[in-house]
């Protein structure tokens, strides 16, 4: 049971445009969602966080936006570059579903490719 | 700084060998993680050690046996591994306060090859 799908597996963009990256969940007892970007070979890179009681955060060029009653989540890059073709993955954690740690749930991955 | 790092970058290993992974983090982190990657797949949780005590197996097979000498290392330790096996292993770190937000930092890797 895939409780966190990324249904786009790629997207390609232009330098300088937006990228809109989807993700939705199934579980609502998730409390606290996360972007990382990654390249091949490479850990995943911590990119932006939202929590559940909020329904946007900003860092920089990055938007994250929450919507509870859909059970659904955005990353919008504005403007893409070059340097963000990477493959981006959402996850998703619950105090309650991992106990005193987190268990992060990972989406499949969408692979964004930004031409110049 | 939120540098988690791993040794080696690459491990090309036989069915017989035993070799172990090594994980390190300087930040005070109290919750480590280890992860495997399949190609095209997202990370899939293996082991959680929260104050140097396992939190979480997700039932793993036994020949993976993890190990948390003190707070800052975290071990995976491999002997008798199938070809299957062959995979990104990562390792990430968080401070484990029992918060919600509790962010997860990863690091490079360890490319694992078993003939």
């Amino acid at each position: 049971d895939q409780q966190v799908k990324q249904n786009s597996p790629s997207l390609s963009v232009q330098e300088g445009r937006i990228s809109i990256l989807n993700c939705d969940y199934t579980n609502s007892m998730f409390d606290y969602f996360l972007w990382y970007k990654k390249y091949p070979a490479e850990g995943p890179t911590f990119l932006i966080s939202i929590s559940s009681i909020k329904d946007k955060n900003e860092d920089g060029r990055f938007t994250v936006f929450l919507n509870k009653s859909a059970k659904h989540l955005s990353l919008h890059i504005v403007p893409s570059q070059p340097g963000d073709s990477a493959v981006y993955f959402c996850a998703a954690s619950s105090l309650r579903y991992g106990g005193a740690t987190n268990k992060l749930i990972f989406g499949t991955g969408t692979l964004l490719a930004v031409q110049p | 700084d939120t540098e988690v790092t791993q040794t080696p970058k690459h491990l090309v290993m036989g069915m017989t060998n035993k070799k172990s992974l090594k994980c390190e983090q300087h930040m005070g982190h109290r919750a480590m993680y280890w992860y495997k990657q399949k190609a095209k797949k997202p990370p899939e949780l293996m082991f959680v050690y929260s104050y140097e005590k396992l939190s979480i197996n997700e039932s793993v097979p036994s020949r993976f046996s993890p190990e948390c000498p003190n707070s800052s290392l975290l071990n995976l330790h491999l002997h008798a591994l199938q070809p299957e096996d062959s995979a990104l292993y990562l390792c990430a770190s968080s401070q484990g306060l029992g918060s919600v937000f509790d962010t997860q930092y990863f690091g490079p890797g360890t490319r694992l090859t078993v003939l």
